[in-house]
């Protein structure tokens, strides 16, 4: 067990909805990266927050949005919700924004999109 | 940008049968490789690492070498258990910021 935690485990939720997916990150990690998964694919990149501030994003568009708190826990927020947005999402916690350091992942949130 | 490429599956030994998965990547400079693997309705496990040239990752059988000149970090395990039945991820890290990983392949062991 990583001690990475996600919740809801899993949801449906319709299109043209916002959603908000949570991951408490290993005690003492400062980072948060999420992940999308799309069935059968590898995860992808969406964005990362070290020390409360964004450190980088990856090719999703602004609907997707995140927010990290004091005790580094991380809030991934989607807005208009489309049918592709249909995904499992990851998040991984590091001690630092160096991913060299070992980064655990959480087991995700299955986000069903009808 | 940084891509990884893995060999398509999936992949279906029978049980102490010897496993390679292809792991390929390109990249600007030298950046760290992992295995990661994920079990049935589960997250992503980290299976091993290597963070330079010619280093190997080791971990529960399996192996790894990072293998500069070729761009590659293939797996292997000399005899696979039903166990080991999972979709394995290569990835490589960007800048040492997040990591880029390969579609996964799908590993099933038969009995």
């Amino acid at each position: 067990e990583t001690g990475v935690t996600q919740s809801p485990t899993h949801l449906i939720k319709t299109r043209g909805q916002q959603v908000t997916l949570r991951c408490s990150s290993q005690s003492g990690h400062n980072t948060v990266s999420w992940y999308q998964q799309a069935l059968g694919q590898g995860p992808q990149f969406i964005f990362q927050y070290y020390r409360e501030e964004e450190n980088g994003r990856g090719n999703f568009p602004p609907r997707f949005s995140g927010l990290q708190f004091p005790n580094y826990s991380s809030e991934l927020n989607v807005n208009a919700l489309e049918l592709d947005d249909s995904a499992l999402y990851l998040c991984a916690s590091s001690l630092e924004s160096v991913m060299n350091t070992e980064a655990f992942f959480g087991q995700g949130t299955r986000l069903t999109v009808v | 940008g940084n891509s990884v490429t893995q060999m398509e599956g999936p992949v279906t030994l029978s049980e102490e049968a010897f496993l390679t998965i292809n792991c390929t990547y390109t990249a600007t400079g030298y950046p760290s490789l992992f295995w990661y693997v994920q079990y049935p309705g589960e997250g992503l496990q980290l299976l091993l690492k290597a963070t330079k040239a010619d280093d190997k990752g080791s971990n529960k059988g399996f192996e790894a070498t990072y293998r500069k000149e070729t761009t590659s970090f293939h797996l292997e395990k000399g005899s696979v258990q039903v166990s080991d039945s999972a979709v394995y991820f290569c990835a490589s890290d960007n800048y040492g910021q997040n990591f880029v990983f390969g579609p996964g392949t799908r590993l099933s062991v038969l009995p």
